[in-house]
């Protein structure tokens, strides 16, 4: 099956620092996701992302589909922007995957 | 709009024991998905379902059971409870042929 992979696996940031997380996968996909798990354990939906560019206030994210990756960019963070970053492929299939995600921590 | 709502929270149960997990949704989504989430891992799907009556497994399908009588609800049973099924579940649902997936808030199993 597809396999998709996340680095860095965890990151500090000073708060107001910029970020660049990364998702690679192994086949082709028919739609991509990033989510945020804040550190409540909820499931922030971030961007529905299969391919091109989205922006949304300070996070913007970038899915190349022809080279199998996409970027989720973090500007000026805030602590509030601490937790889990996941990734999540689907294959055209019924089964999303997800990725093993970056943890992040933003110091004030 | 509710979303995607998944009952109970907490549960704390013994080995052996069985229990239902609810998850039910009012979008009119015809793809559903019972997730597990292990401390400090990803997300594992479990099972899902691409309309009423129909079922698939996931990728760790094994110790849990699934039906699909209406749109709106997908729940996942546990038929003899295992301390290695300690961990958060997490539903999700999405319109089918594609699109965004939507989770609901997670239950929190611990099996003693």
């Amino acid at each position: 099956g597809i396999q998709v992979e996340q680095s860095p696996p965890d990151l500090i940031l000073q708060e107001g620092a910029n970020s660049t997380l990364r998702c690679n996968f192994s086949d082709s996909v028919n739609n991509l996701q990033w989510f945020h798990q804040n550190p409540w354990g909820q499931l922030i939906n971030l961007f529905y992302i299969p391919s091109g560019t989205k922006q949304n206030g300070r996070l913007s994210a970038t899915t190349v589909a022809t080279e199998r990756y996409s970027l989720l960019y973090i500007s000026s963070s805030q602590t509030t922007d601490s937790g889990v970053y996941f990734c999540a492929v689907n294959t055209g299939g019924f089964k999303t995957i997800f990725g093993a995600g970056t943890r992040l921590f933003v110091k004030a | 709009n509710a979303g995607v709502t998944q009952t109970p929270k907490f549960q704390v149960l013994k080995t052996g024991q069985s229990m239902t997990l609810q998850c039910a949704q009012d979008m009119n989504h015809e793809y559903m998905s019972w997730y597990r989430q292990d401390p400090g891992m990803g997300l594992r799907l479990i099972h899902y379902s691409v309309g009423a009556g129909i079922t698939d497994q996931g990728e760790v399908p094994n110790g849990y059971n699934v039906s699909r009588s209406t749109t709106e609800d997908f729940p996942l049973r546990l038929l003899s409870a295992a301390p290695s099924q300690t961990s958060v579940y997490f539903c999700a649902s999405r319109a089918g042929g594609g699109g965004e997936l939507f989770f609901g808030e997670g239950s929190r199993l611990t099996v003693l």
